[in-house]
């Protein structure tokens, strides 16, 4: 089944504790995202990767960090979480965009909450 | 920048009415236009697209959406709702080759029996 894994679903932390929240996805696509939703604020994008080793910057990358070393694996890492970074966060997966086929594929989410 | 507006926070509607969810979004050149439906508990699932042609857009579960350039505006409609259909929807903006996709704040959606 095609589908986008992310790990943890659930997550309580502390400041300052460094922490991973895993993603990854079976479909050979080429493009992966991290999103984080609040409420009355959407969907806004951390990172994106277009392929391995190449990564930019979204909206909001300010205290995350990512890495594209295996097509399938997009992890999120936040070195040192602070409170405000308590959110729902999505990983995305899709083929290259802009294509007439392209369609991104959400992961379940990840709700972390830092005390 | 690009931007997103959906104006409306919370729409409630009866089952077997129509629907219509606005969409405003701002953006340089020819966008790259979604809708995205969001079940409690769940990520989110593409409803329809638009890159270019015909600007009425057929998606999935009976959903439509019209490009209007001259009001850059992507409403969706759907001429007679579902309780199934009760969910969080987002309008979303992309740039195509960059592909920074921006999401609109999303509207909620009730249906009453």
């Amino acid at each position: 089944e095609a589908q986008v894994t992310q790990n943890p679903r659930y997550l309580i932390t502390v400041t300052g504790k460094k922490l991973t929240v895993t993603c990854s996805q079976n479909m050979n696509h080429e493009y992966m995202s991290w999103y984080r939703q609040d409420p009355g604020l959407g969907l806004r994008q951390i990172y994106y990767s277009m392929n391995v080793e190449v990564t930019d910057k979204g909206d909001v990358p300010e205290g995350y960090k990512v890495s594209r070393k295996e097509k399938r694996n997009f992890p999120l890492i936040l070195e040192s979480p602070s409170p405000n970074q308590t959110s729902l966060y999505f990983c995305a997966s899709s083929l290259i965009p802009g294509g007439a086929d392209e369609k991104l594929f959400f992961g379940s989410g990840t709700q972390l909450s830092v005390l | 920048a690009q931007s997103v507006t959906q104006p409306d926070i919370h729409i409630t509607v009866s089952e077997g009415a129509s629907l219509e969810l606005r969409c405003n979004y701002s953006y340089g050149a020819t966008p790259y236009l979604f809708w995205y439906v969001q079940s409690p508990g769940q990520g989110l699932q593409l409803l329809l697209k638009y890159f270019s042609g015909d600007t009425l857009v057929q998606g999935i579960k009976g959903f439509e959406a019209e490009f209007k350039r001259s009001q850059s505006s992507f409403n969706l409609r759907k001429p007679s709702v579902h309780w199934s259909d009760a969910a969080e929807y987002f309008c979303a903006v992309g740039s195509g080759s960059a592909r920074q996709l921006t999401f609109g704040s999303g509207t909620q959606l009730t249906v009453l029996p």
